[in-house]
């Protein structure tokens, strides 16, 4: 059961482009949506992350836009270079110790 | 700074081996946790721990025994390797206070043949 839906499994951006990744969760209960950026041969490393009570959050060129109604979030890189070429996680949570899940990934490339 | 370190970063087995792959955190994090990462299903939560003596199951733990007997180890056990355990392992620590910034290792590729 995936309750964490991303898309699209693989994007392809002109460098200087905006990049976008959605995703969509069915548990109305999770409460902290964030992103993890990974690079080959790395672990994930948290990139960004929202909370349901603001509708965008901006971090130099990243941006989270959540729309709690529609239950989906995504992020927007802007400007996108190619050291932004990563595998990009969504992922949601909730409960005590706030246990992950996570979405399929994205593989973002950026050309030149 | 060391942060999560995972040994071996990479392994083969045959099936029914046993093994277990290392984790251990110096940042004194109370959470560690283990997921695996497979293509197109992102990754998955095995088991994890909030402290000493203290562990549960994540998601997708069948096959795999934890224990936590420090702050800073948190070795994962294959009892009996199945070549659907085939994957890439990582490791995550973080505090209990904001333990949704994951701090991840940089992971162990197992393949099980």
């Amino acid at each position: 059961q995936q309750q964490v839906k991303q898309s699209p499994q693989s994007l392809i951006v002109q460098k200087g482009g905006i990049s976008i990744i959605n995703c969509a969760y069915e548990n109305t209960a999770f409460d902290y949506f964030p992103w993890y950026q990974q690079f080959p041969g790395k672990g994930p490393a948290l990139l960004i992350a929202i909370r349901p009570d603001v509708s965008e959050k901006k971090e130099g060129r990243f941006t989270i836009s959540f729309n709690k109604s529609a239950k989906q979030f995504s992020l927007h890189i802007m400007d996108s270079q190619p050291g932004d070429s990563a595998t990009y996680f969504c992922a949601a949570s909730l409960g005590q110790y706030r246990k992950l899940t996570f979405g399929t990934g994205t593989r973002l490339t950026i050309i030149p | 700074n060391a942060g999560v370190t995972q040994t071996p970063k990479f392994q083969v087995l045959k099936t029914g081996q046993s093994m277990t792959l290392q984790c251990a955190q110096d940042m004194n994090h109370e959470y560690m946790s283990w997921y695996r990462q497979d293509p197109g299903m992102g990754l998955r939560l095995i088991h994890y721990s909030v402290g000493a003596g203290i562990t549960d199951q994540g998601e997708v733990p069948n096959g795999y025994n934890v224990s936590r007997s420090t702050t800073e180890d948190f070795p994962l056990r294959l009892l009996s390797a199945a070549p659907s355990q085939t994957s890439v392992y990582f490791c995550a620590s973080s505090t209990l206070a904001t333990n949704e910034k994951l701090f991840f290792g940089s992971g162990t590729q197992l393949s099980v043949l």
